[in-house]
């Protein structure tokens, strides 16, 4: 089955500096890419995500890149503020067939953004 | 916006009793999933569910694990026989259709303390 790797497992950045989470994944029938914001206590919520038929997908301050052939996706946050600190998690899926569209995560990564 | 509505937000239980969780998947989605997070750990699948029938469920989801639709609204998963390692918040989630990513949501959670 799938398997997802997320590094760092925790980030500290100072407010208005960039945040780069990276992920990698194993099953190369995966072919959709979320990533959930998850705040303390609370469920996990899309903030953005990415298909194989795209490279680079950007949606205000966040983007996601994602390298098909070596099998990994990244999530940049640009101009952090303080209200980005949380916990976020990169998924997979292949989306296809009878998966159901089971989403396998990773183990996450605390973002703190010190003002 | 449509939410996924999950009951109680939080269940403490006896080493041994038997729980039920509730869920309020959207009107219109027609797959269903419940997932579950030990704290400070990844969000792991549990099972998947369509047209009244399991369609994939993970190693986790042993014969202590059930899920049912008994009705047009709501979806259950029932363990039979809590152990202190079921402690976890358990999410459910529901998705439109098999490969409509925006319709794949979250609820708030149920946390379940086992003692």
């Amino acid at each position: 089955g799938e398997n997802v790797e997320q590094h760092p497992s925790t980030l500290s950045v100072q407010e208005g500096d960039s945040a780069v989470i990276k992920c990698t994944y194993s099953d190369s029938a995966s072919n959709y890419f979320p990533w959930y914001k998850q705040e303390l206590g609370k469920r996990p919520q899309l903030i953005i995500d990415i298909r194989s038929n795209v490279g680079e997908k950007k949606d205000q301050r966040i983007a996601v890149t994602l390298n098909k052939t070596a099998k990994h996706f990244s999530l940049h946050i640009t101009e952090t503020q303080p209200e980005d600190s949380a916990v976020y998690f990169c998924a997979a899926t292949p989306n296809s067939g009878g998966s159901n569209y089971k989403l396998t995560f990773g183990k996450g990564t605390l973002l703190t953004v010190n003002p | 916006e449509p939410e996924v509505t999950q009951t109680p937000s939080h269940q403490v239980t006896q080493m041994g009793q038997e729980v039920i969780l509730r869920c309020v998947p959207i009107s219109n989605h027609l797959y269903f999933y419940w997932y579950r997070q030990i704290l400070g750990q990844k969000v792991e699948f549990l099972v998947s569910f369509y047209n009244n029938e399991i369609s994939e469920k993970s190693e986790i989801f042993d014969d202590q694990f059930s899920v049912e639709r008994p009705d047009g609204s709501n979806f259950t998963l029932k363990i039979r026989s809590t152990k202190l390692e079921d402690s976890a918040m358990y999410f459910c989630a529901s998705s439109e259709t098999q490969g409509k990513a925006h319709g794949y949501t979250f609820g708030s959670g149920t946390r379940l303390t086992v003692v």
